[in-house]
């Protein structure tokens, strides 16, 4: 089945506590990003990488890491959360990134719901 | 900078009717525009892409329409079911590689 998968789907945990959350897609997509949610602001892109070894930061990128080593994964690094950055994590990817395309519709993985204390 | 806007955060509609939820942009010109449905708890499903060189875009009892002079879409739904209450996210197309997204419109769809 074609997915994107998200890992740990919840997690809770304290300040300055280094965490990652781990995604991965089985279709071979050349895009893929972060994004987060809150009440009353919505989705927002944290960062994306349109290839392996190829990142750029989204609209809300402080206090957040990402890397692109491999097409499928792009795991989210939070190297000291803080309670700000608790929040519903997606990740999403696409096919290509081309904005031109109009090929670039996102499938996003199950949301990790993340609290720090 | 772009900004999007959705009519309202919240509309309650009873089954059977026709749902219209809004999309505005302001300060640039996508050339297409997408919307997503997305259930509690859960990520957002794809529903419909409309280019800016199509008026309308059917799918079963989904239609969506994009004006590019008044920098709208509207999203319809055509008889309602309670399977239907979701929120209904807009992304028009953003700049360079990022997809942007309005806030969102809650859809309730009463028996």
């Amino acid at each position: 089945e074609a997915q994107v998968t998200q890992n740990p789907r919840y997690l809770i945990t304290v300040t300055g506590k280094k965490l990652t959350v781990t995604c991965s897609q089985n279709m071979n997509h050349e895009y893929m990003s972060w994004y987060r949610q809150d009440p009353g602001l919505g989705l927002r892109q944290i960062y994306y990488s349109m290839n392996v070894e190829v990142t750029d930061k989204g609209d809300v990128p402080e206090g957040y890491k990402v890397s692109r080593k491999e097409k499928r994964n792009f795991p989210l690094i939070l190297e000291s959360p803080s309670p700000n950055q608790t929040s519903l994590y997606f990740c999403a990817s696409s096919l290509t990134g081309t904005v031109s395309s109009g090929a670039n519709v996102l499938t996003f993985g199950a949301g990790s719901r993340l609290t720090v204390l | 900078s772009q900004k999007i806007e959705q009519n309202s955060e919240a509309l309650n509609i009873q089954e059977g009717k026709t749902a219209t939820l809004t999309c505005n942009y302001t300060n640039y010109s996508p050339a297409y525009l997408q919307w997503y449905r997305q259930d509690p708890g859960r990520g957002p499903v794809f529903l419909l892409l409309i280019r800016e060189n199509e008026k309308e875009k059917r799918k079963e009892r989904l239609k969506v329409t994009f004006d590019t002079t008044l920098k709208q879409s509207l999203f319809h739904i055509t008889a309602s079911q309670p399977a239907d209450s979701a929120t209904y996210l807009c992304a028009p197309e953003g700049y360079g590689q990022n997809f942007v997204f309005g806030p969102g419109t809650r859809l309730s769809v009463l028996p």
